[in-house]
């Protein structure tokens, strides 16, 4: 099936940890983007690829890091340096200046 | 970062009431506003890309309308069905130069369509 697959489903971060947010995609899309989620607020984009071994910073970067090493892949590294990580964060990809086509999410919850 | 804004934040009616809600954006460098469905536990959901001024879309029984002239979008449900319950989201996509593909979202409308 076409699609994209977002892992796990839910995380829980230790104080000061780094973790992995996993993204894939066998849709062929060029573009990849991740979003954050917080309660009574809309998407706010985190980081965008337009392409491999290139992406840009969105509105609200600070204290995560991205990669784009192969097209179908797209991971998110929360930081230790993000102080509020708690939210619900989707993976998103689109072909062109289109309609974007999201992942299931992943919920990540600070212990 | 440039604000959309949607009004109202939710919305509760019952079986077979019609409803509406609306987006507000930016309407310089305006490219296209997008509107999503996003049911709990699913992942949001293209409902309409609209990109003319004065254009209007349809899908069933829910619909959109678009003046980008005055930076808006309403998105109105005939008839609303318990099924319909969803957050709706609007994004306004700007025409920038490599701001290829990038959405500024509203905050949701919540809509609850009681039985």
């Amino acid at each position: 099936d076409g699609g994209i697959t977002q892992s796990p489903k839910y995380l829980f971060r230790k104080e000061g940890q780094n973790v992995t947010l996993s993204c894939e995609q066998n849709l062929n899309h060029d573009a990849m983007y991740w979003y954050r989620q917080d309660p009574g607020q809309g998407l706010r984009l985190i980081y965008y690829s337009q392409i491999v071994n290139d992406f840009q910073k969105g509105d609200i970067a600070e204290g995560y890091s991205v990669s784009r090493e192969k097209k179908e892949s797209f991971p998110l590294t929360v930081t230790s340096a993000q102080k509020n990580p708690t939210a619900f964060y989707l993976c998103a990809t689109t072909g062109g200046r289109e309609t974007q086509y999201f992942g299931p999410g992943t919920r990540l919850l600070v212990l | 970062i440039l604000n959309v804004e949607q009004s109202p934040q939710s919305l509760h009616v019952q079986e077979g009431d019609s409803t509406n809600f609306t987006c507000s954006f930016p309407s310089s460098n305006f490219y296209a506003l997008h509107w999503y469905r996003w049911e709990t536990a699913k992942s949001p959901e293209a409902l309409f890309v609209m990109t003319l001024n004065g254009d209007e879309k349809k899908k069933g029984r829910i619909s959109a309308t678009l003046n980008t002239k005055e930076g808006y979008s309403y998105l109105y449900i005939k008839g609303s069905q318990p099924e319909d319950s969803a957050t709706y989201l609007c994004a306004w996509h700007n025409a920038g130069g490599t701001s290829y593909g990038k959405l500024t979202f509203g905050q949701g409308t919540i809509l609850t369509v009681h039985p």
